[in-house]
């Protein structure tokens, strides 16, 4: 059973549409997460939400909206897509008590092309 | 904020042997976490080894192990008698143990160093 799931896997869109990725985490963790990989392999965070409650938002378009249902999803929403949008976007969760608790667990990424 | 740095973009190393990945940290933090992550071609990101900087004992799983010097701010990784399946991107990362704010939660990740074990 996979732990942190994302669909789709791959992605591949024309400039100006809007489209939408999706995260479901089977761990009971209260907090999910959405991190950008650029070409370069650099991953940074983009928003993170804690019992469906928005607590990071960094400096990201807002284009880009997340959307969680409840704590066991956190959807990532991209309204007129770019050219530099293209990149692996990951989704993560974790429990955010202190202790052994705070891993993140990360999904397998989304691999976004936008031509 | 908190930067980390991973001066090492590329390594290799030959099978069964050991080799190091640097990693420096900036913080004014007394309490955090450190992290290895390793991203092998499949994209998918592993939780390798985890250290809290309270404790003094480096911390180890199997062939993996850390040297985290607090005062130099420094967290380097060693895996030992390397295996194929080791060859990947690491990435080492920090994460704050202050409770309270949400960005306390988030990773803040080096550049990565893109390990190649050679048979």
């Amino acid at each position: 059973d996979t732990a942190v799931s994302q669909t789709p896997k791959y992605l591949v869109t024309q400039m100006g549409n809007d489209k939408s990725i999706k995260c479901e985490q089977n761990l009971g963790h209260d907090t999910m997460y959405w991190y950008k990989q650029d070409s370069k392999k650099f991953l940074k965070i983009m928003f993170s939400y804690n019992n469906k409650e928005l607590i990071i938002n960094e400096t990201v378009p807002n284009r880009f909206s997340p959307k969680s249902p409840d704590k066991a999803h956190l959807n990532l929403h991209i309204n007129s897509l770019e050219l530099g949008d293209s990149a692996v976007y990951f989704c993560a969760s974790s429990q955010t008590l202190a202790g052994d608790k705070n891993i993140q667990y990360f999904g397998a990424g989304t691999r976004l092309s936008v031509l | 904020a908190q930067t980390v740095t991973q001066s090492q973009p590329e390594m290799s190393v030959q099978e069964a042997e050991t080799v190091t990945l640097s990693c420096t940290y900036d913080t004014s933090e007394s309490d955090y976490y450190l992290f290895w992550y390793k991203q092998p071609p499949s994209r998918q990101m592993i939780l390798v080894i985890r250290q809290e900087a309270y404790k003094q004992q480096n911390a180890t799983e199997n062939r993996f192990s850390v040297n985290f010097q607090k005062a130099a701010k420094s967290f380097s990784l060693k895996i030992s008698d390397s295996q194929l399946g080791d060859a990947a991107m690491y990435f080492c990362a920090y994460r704050s143990a202050v409770m309270g704010g949400g960005s306390n939660y988030k990773l803040t990740f080096g550049k990565g160093t893109l390990l190649t074990v050679n048979p």
